[in-house]
C-alpha cells in the first residue's frame, strides 16, 4: 500500500539554527513528489515538486532534496516566517494516479 | 492571475441542517478536489472531478456528502443533515493534470462549525 509517513512530527528552532526535515515514502512507482507549506487558518501553498533521485529544487531558504525512498526539505538559516506547517504529498504509478497521497505534516516553529 | 477561491470562508450552521459550500477553480484547470481537514489532522481526499469524467467520489465518508461541478469549472459540496462531526475546514484544490504539471493549488478553505 501507498504510504508518506513524515517526521519530526513538530520541530523548535531557534532563528538561524538549520535543519531538515524529512518525508519517506513507499509508492509504486514514484510520479512526483510535493512540497507544501501551510499556515494556520489558510490552505496549503505549493512549494516544490521532484520527479526522479538526484533532483534538488530551491526557493530562498528552503531546498528540496529526493533520494529513492525520501525526500529531505532543508531550511538553512530560518527565520522567525518560515514558521508554519509543512506537508509532502506523493504521485504513485498505482490505481488512480490522479490523487496525491499525504503526509501528516511537520510543525515548524522558529524562535527570533 | 487569480488563484482558487471557496466561499463562504467561515459557516455555522445547526446539526441537521443542509449546506453548500463553493469553489471557483484557477482558469484552465481541468482536475479540481475536495478535502477536509479536521483540527491537528491530516488531508482527508473527498472526491475528484477531472474534465467530462466521472468523478471519482471514493473519498466521500457518507451518502449525506455530495458534490457537482458545472460546466468544469465552479463546483459545490453539499452536506446535508449536517453532524457535529462533520465540523472541519473543508479544502478545494484545483490542478492543470497535464503538460507536466500535476501540484495542486489549493483555495483559502471553509471553516465549518455544526453546533
Amino acid at each position: 500500500e501507498d504510504q508518506v509517513t513524515q517526521s519530526p512530527e513538530a520541530l523548535r528552532l531557534q532563528e538561524g539554527e538549520s535543519s531538515s526535515l524529512n518525508c519517506s515514502y513507499t509508492v509504486s512507482g514514484l510520479r512526483g513528489l510535493f512540497w507544501y507549506r501551510q499556515d494556520p487558518g489558510k490552505g496549503p501553498e505549493f512549494l516544490f515538486t521532484l520527479y526522479s533521485a538526484g533532483e534538488e529544487k530551491e526557493k530562498e531558504r528552503l531546498k528540496a532534496t529526493l533520494t529513492k525512498k525520501e525526500s529531505f526539505l532543508h531550511i538553512t538559516a530560518p527565520k522567525p516566517e518560515d514558521s508554519a506547517t509543512y506537508l509532502c504529498a506523493v504521485r504513485s504509478n498505482a490505481g488512480n494516479n490522479r490523487k496525491l497521497i499525504w503526509g501528516l505534516g511537520t510543525s515548524l516553529a522558529v524562535n527570533p | 492571475g487569480a488563484g482558487v477561491s471557496q466561499s463562504p470562508s467561515n459557516k455555522v450552521t445547526e446539526k441537521g441542517k443542509d449546506v453548500e459550500l463553493r469553489c471557483d477553480p484557477i482558469s484552465g484547470h481541468t482536475a479540481l478536489y475536495w478535502y477536509r481537514q479536521s483540527l491537528g489532522q491530516g488531508l482527508e481526499f473527498l472526491i475528484y472531478f477531472q474534465g467530462n469524467s466521472a468523478p471519482d467520489k471514493s473519498g466521500l465518508p457518507s451518502d449525506r456528502f455530495s458534490a457537482e461541478r458545472t460546466g468544469g469549472s465552479v463546483s459545490t459540496l453539499t452536506i446535508q443533515r449536517t453532524q457535529q462531526e462533520d465540523s472541519a475546514v473543508y479544502l478545494c484544490a484545483s490542478s492543470l493534470m497535464g503538460q507536466g504539471r500535476y501540484e495542486q493549488y489549493f483555495g483559502p478553505g471553509t471553516r465549518l462549525t455544526v453546533t
